[in-house]
């Protein structure tokens, strides 16, 4: 069995400060780890993944992840955020084998950015 | 290109009625997923078509929930009868047939049962 780990279910920042989502997995066999958001009325969206390769992913909107395997960790980074990325974060995991939409989800992460 | 479809975008039933989700996955994508989230809590899977054949239902609640996927195209999801607890977000999830292809999301469908 495999769970993900969302440790903050909402995380308030200003614009322009660095913010860091946390997410921490257990698993037996070996995963794939992502990243998906979900902005206001909209439906889920990839934001970044780690298959294989450098632990430090790049996605998109500036976002980066950092697959930490001793710590089973899977923080999301951006440096300085914007209002725009006020959203819903979800972080997942895949049995390595698997197809990569039989995803397990963490419960969220609620990031908002005021102004 | 059309991304994932998914219809009604909310839905709100008495307890005891029917009702049917609809998604329209992406235009060649072999691979089709359901998943809900009830409120507070994780997004859950509940099954995967490969074309017309379901691969995994194991995340299918209870036998008043039934997913087809008639000739490997479209898909739609019945809950019958709707219970109270069956309230959440139902989301689509689309992939190409290989392995290592991401899955994309539909808007989701928000069902509410009073």
């Amino acid at each position: 069995a495999q769970s993900v780990t969302q440790l903050d279910s909402q995380v308030p920042v200003f614009e322009e400060a660095p913010v860091e989502l946390r997410c921490n997995y257990s698993s037996s066999v070996s995963v794939y780890l992502f990243w998906y958001v979900q902005y206001p009325n909209q439906g889920l969206q990839l934001l970044l993944k780690y298959l294989s390769g450098s632990t430090l992913v790049k996605g998109i909107n500036g976002f980066e992840a950092e697959f930490n395997k001793s710590q089973t960790s899977f923080h999301l980074r951006k440096p300085s955020v914007h209002i725009s990325d006020t959203a819903e974060y979800f972080c997942a995991v895949v049995y390595r084998g698997s197809t990569l939409g039989r995803l397990y989800f963490g419960r969220g992460t609620q990031l908002t950015v005021w102004p | 290109e059309a991304g994932v479809t998914q219809f009604p975008s909310h839905s709100v039933i008495e307890k005891g009625q029917t009702v049917t989700l609809r998604c329209d996955p992406i235009s060649g994508h072999d691979n089709l997923y359901w998943y809900r989230r009830v409120m507070g809590k994780e997004i859950k899977f509940l099954l995967h078509f490969v074309k017309e054949s379901k691969q995994d239902e194991s995340g299918m609640p209870n036998n008043r929930f039934l997913a087809e996927r008639t000739g490997g195209t479209y898909s739609t999801l019945k809950v019958q009868p709707a219970e109270l607890e069956d309230s959440g977000v139902y989301f689509c999830a689309s992939s190409l047939g290989q392995l290592n292809t991401e899955a994309f999301f539909g808007q989701g469908t928000r069902l509410t049962v009073v």
